[in-house]
């Protein structure tokens, strides 16, 4: 069975800053998709930024980026230029091709502060 | 947006009551979930389904059953709630080609 593991339970950033999230995972797994998903307080889960396992190049989606590291199994966030909007849960996941099944961390609770 | 609804959005009960949670979904997506989310443990699998009459447990099944007998349904009971499943519940479905699910809004659930 996979696992995803998010150390951080809590962290902040000041307004503007860059802060970066860390997820670690196991797996047996060849191929397989990483996810970031974001909770804000409406609890509404919104989809981040994907990555493909077998994809060397980072993913990137605007102001949000990933430092995949496959022989690590290490997965980071990294958010830039931090909003007040960004306040939100986040959480690491992944998913085994072969079982089309999601597995979650315990997430980060990241708070921005103005 | 996936187009997933998920009734009712809150709901308390008493222990040993039956409790049923519907999902609905719009996009004719093949694989639907079911996750409950508690502080600490993030979202855990409760059950899946990979077509109607196709299920399969996940990894915290037990006091639960789903059934799904549309594409567009997925039912997931709790025949006799009890305070430990006192959770906020999350339907999602899954893009085949992308690997994303999708989510509705989750039901609150209190057992008393």
């Amino acid at each position: 069975a996979q696992t995803v593991t998010q150390s951080q339970p809590e962290m902040s950033v000041q307004e503007a800053e860059t802060v970066t999230l860390s997820c670690t995972y196991d797996t047996s797994e060849s191929n397989y998709y990483l996810f970031w998903y974001k909770q804000p307080p409406s609890r509404q889960m919104i989809l981040v930024i994907r990555q493909e396992a077998y994809k060397q190049q980072n993913a990137t989606e605007n102001r949000f980026s990933v430092n995949f590291q496959k022989a690590a199994k290490s997965f980071s966030l990294k958010i830039s230029d931090s909003q007040l909007g960004d306040t939100a849960m986040y959480f690491c996941a992944s998913e085994e091709t072969s079982g089309s099944r999601l597995t979650f961390g315990e997430g980060t609770q990241l708070t921005v502060n103005p | 947006d996936a187009g997933i609804t998920q009734s009712p959005r809150h709901k308390v009960t008493e222990t040993g009551t039956p409790v049923t949670l519907r999902c609905h979904q719009t996009e004719n997506h093949r694989y639907m979930y079911w996750y409950r989310q508690d502080p600490g443990h993030g979202l855990r699998l409760i059950h899946y389904s990979y077509g109607v009459k196709d299920t399969d447990k996940g990894e915290v099944s037990d006091g639960y059953s789903v059934s799904r007998s549309k594409t567009e349904d997925f039912l997931l009971t709790l025949e006799s709630a009890t305070s430990s499943q006192t959770s906020v519940y999350f339907c999602a479905t899954r893009q085949v080609n992308t690997g994303e699910l999708f989510f509705g809004e989750g039901s609150r659930l209190t057992v008393l």
